[in-house]
């Protein structure tokens, strides 16, 4: 069964600290992996996608990393701002079944001063 | 470039009455999608429209609801009657090519059905 399972699903954070969410999935064939953050009461935004080839992808001070061997997917964010609280969500597309996106349910960051 | 435009922002029915949303997107993008997004759960795809032909509308419960995208450009869902199960966040999306490319949120319609 083609699923998406993120961890942890919240955490907090001080500002100023780093963090990583995980992201494990079942889903095959595999097409992409992409993370979105989603701030409260807004769509999801889109921060890095990767296909199969790519173990690493930076956009500002979060950095994405992806082991398809594993089927595993990481979300590491530098030097967290207040700015950074939001859900964060790990999406993988399905190269088959009519290139369908498995969605996870998130995993809700907060960052206090 | 704009981005994904929809209306209204928030919306209170009761149960059993009907609703309609709607979707301006990005321009000359062909893929569009709705999706309900229930809280504290990820986005579940409900229709996929590639310009103006359904694409994917096997989650669409299509005894109450129904979609429609006019001309390959702005869309609307309606449900119709409503039920509380119903309450959700309701999310247009966009993109340039098939379902694996890029996708642009718009900020969504929340339901509140009582």
């Amino acid at each position: 069964k083609n699923q998406v399972e993120q961890s942890p699903q919240s955490l907090i954070i001080l500002e100023g600290k780093n963090c990583t969410l995980q992201c494990n999935y079942t889903v095959s064939p595999f097409s992409n992996l992409r993370w979105y953050k989603q701030d409260t009461g807004r769509g999801p935004v889109s921060l890095t996608i990767m296909t199969f080839s790519e173990n690493t992808k930076s956009n500002g001070r979060y950095t994405a990393t992806l082991d398809a061997d594993t089927k595993q997917s990481s979300l590491h964010i530098t030097a967290s701002q207040l700015s950074d609280s939001a859900s964060y969500i790990c999406v993988v597309g399905n190269a088959g079944n009519n290139r369908k996106l498995i969605w996870g349910l998130g995993t809700s960051l907060a960052v206090n001063p | 470039e704009a981005g994904v435009a929809q209306s209204p922002r928030y919306k209170i029915i009761e149960k059993r009455q009907s609703v309609a949303f709607w979707c301006n997107p990005i321009s000359g993008h062909a893929t569009l999608y709705w999706y309900q997004q229930i809280l504290g759960q990820g986005p579940k795809l409900l229709i996929q429209f590639q310009n103006n032909g359904v694409v994917d509308d096997s989650q669409l419960p299509k005894d109450r609801f129904s979609a429609e995208r006019l001309k390959g450009v702005d869309s609307t869902l309606k449900i119709q009657p409503a039920k509380l199960e119903d309450s959700a966040v309701y999310l247009c999306a966009n993109g340039k090519g098939t379902g694996s490319g890029e996708q642009y949120f718009g900020p969504g319609t929340r339901l509140t059905v009582t």
